[in-house]
């Protein structure tokens, strides 16, 4: 159980394109996901937390208007990379959580994006 | 500054040997967990400890709590390649704050 799908695993889009993935919790309902960017041989660094129905709270150094996350219902949440550029290139890797903390977090299989 | 130090940065080791990967900070942690991650996929969760001082057991994995909740140590008997990943600690600051330690990227030799 508690399966975490991302979609798409990998894409490359030129420069200026928006970008979205989405990530479904497969046979649980999410009270909360989390976006994590990770640059190779790095560790993840948590973007975002969004609960269903409400807006994402993001960290600091995230631009919300870069990175928006909708978190349409308790097995999906999208993140869209609008406008990308190459230094938007990384590993993004979505996980949910039954609760409101991270203890119980499940992690996607990341997405690849290579914007050129 | 990263909130979860975590060292050695690197380590490669021939199959069969013992090693130890530590995680340490200035900070108290409600929870502290340990991940590993294989190249192009989503980290996995191996343990959670919670109470200070605590042991977890893991067939050739160890894991320790430190008593004051601030800092935890891997301990991985007899490797072998299949252990090859990157081990992620991860700290819960009082429900509302996590933060991934910095990595350790293990390669064991055959």
């Amino acid at each position: 159980g508690a399966v975490v799908s991302q979609h798409p695993s990998r894409v490359i889009c030129k420069s200026g394109t928006s970008v979205k993935i989405e990530c479904r919790s497969l046979d649980f309902q999410a009270t909360t996901m989390f976006w994590y960017r990770q640059f190779p041989k790095q560790s993840l660094m948590l973007m975002a937390t969004s609960n269903e129905g409400s807006k994402a709270t993001y960290e600091q150094g995230v631009e919300k208007d870069k990175f928006l996350i909708n978190h349409a219902s308790l097995t999906l949440s999208t993140l869209t990379v609008t406008s990308a550029h190459p230094e938007d290139s990384s590993f993004y890797i979505c996980s949910a959580s039954l609760t409101r903390g991270h203890e119980t977090q499940y992690f996607g299989p990341g997405t690849r994006l290579l914007v050129l | 500054t990263q909130l979860l130090e975590q060292s050695p940065q690197f380590l490669s080791i021939q199959e069969g040997e013992n090693l130890t990967v530590y995680c340490n900070s200035s900070s108290v942690f409600s929870s502290l967990q340990w991940y590993r991650q294989e190249p192009g996929e989503g980290p996995v969760l191996l343990v959670t400890v919670v109470t200070g001082g605590e042991v977890k057991k893991l067939k050739r994995l160890t894991f320790q709590f430190g008593d004051a909740r601030k800092d935890s140590s891997l301990h991985i008997t007899a490797a072998q390649p299949g252990d090859t990943g990157l081990y992620l600690c991860a700290g819960d600051i009082r429900g509302n704050q996590f933060y991934f330690g910095t990595g350790t990227s293990l390669t064991v030799i055959p």
